[in-house]
């Protein structure tokens, strides 16, 4: 059974503390590895997605990395406004048409001043 | 900016009426559209796949006869939740995937709030 993992479940930074957010994944035929950003009674906003090992996308204090079973959400220097919950999603690979995400249930990211 | 869109983005209703949702992909066709559940603090829950032109898949343990999905166009997906209790209370999201020349992305709508009273 396809399962999304994520670590830690809440998160608490200072203002410039670095960190990184885990998630690790059970999947028979990865399709994609989905990043998002989700505020409070918003919808999920997209940040990255990765298909294969190796592969790194950056997006302003955001670096997303992929492994054969595992994902991390680099965070460098955060500001308050990074505060949001990081939800990680997977898709399979299966034959033809759009294929369902599996989410993870995300991790709470707080920064402090 | 928003490329899917829902409306309404709140409603409250007394229980044992109906609620229909919207969810629209702005700019782009999606002939699947996916719905999800999201009760709070938890992660979301797919509830169903819309499909333009054919029946909706739902997942396992949604009843497809409370939740109706009708996907009436390329842009176009609605949710009818029926008979609605309290318990149906939620925040309900809609999803559209959009495939480029690299790399297909999936984009949420911003989300509708339930309150059944």
């Amino acid at each position: 059974e396809d399962q999304v993992t994520q670590s830690p479940e809440a998160l608490r930074l200072q203002e410039g503390e670095s960190s990184s957010l885990n998630c690790s994944y059970t999947v028979s035929g990865l399709r994609g590895l989905f990043w998002y950003r989700q505020d409070p009674g918003k919808g999920p906003e997209f940040l990255f997605t990765l298909y294969s090992a190796g592969e790194e996308k950056e997006k302003e204090r955001l670096k997303a990395t992929l492994t054969k079973k595992e994902s991390f959400l680099h965070i460098t220097a955060p500001k308050p406004e990074d505060s949001a919950t990081y939800l990680c999603a997977v898709q399979e690979r299966i034959s033809g048409g759009y294929n369902k995400l599996i989410f993870g249930a995300g991790t709470r990211l707080a920064v402090h001043p | 900016g928003a490329v899917v869109s829902q409306h309404p983005s709140r409603v409250i209703c007394k229980s044992g009426t109906s609620v229909k949702i919207e969810c629209r992909s702005l700019d782009f066709q999606a002939t699947t559209m996916f719905w999800y559940r999201q009760f709070p603090k938890q992660s979301l829950m797919l509830m169903a796949t819309s499909n333009e032109g054919s029946k909706a898949t739902y997942e396992q343990g949604v009843e497809k006869d409370k939740f109706l999905i009708n996907h009436a166009s390329l842009t176009l997906s609605t949710l009818t939740v029926t008979s609605a209790h309290p318990e149906d209370s939620s925040f309900y999201i809609c999803s559209a995937p959009m495939s480029g020349r690299l790399q297909e992305t999936q984009y949420f709508g911003p989300g509708t709030r339930l309150l059944v009273l």
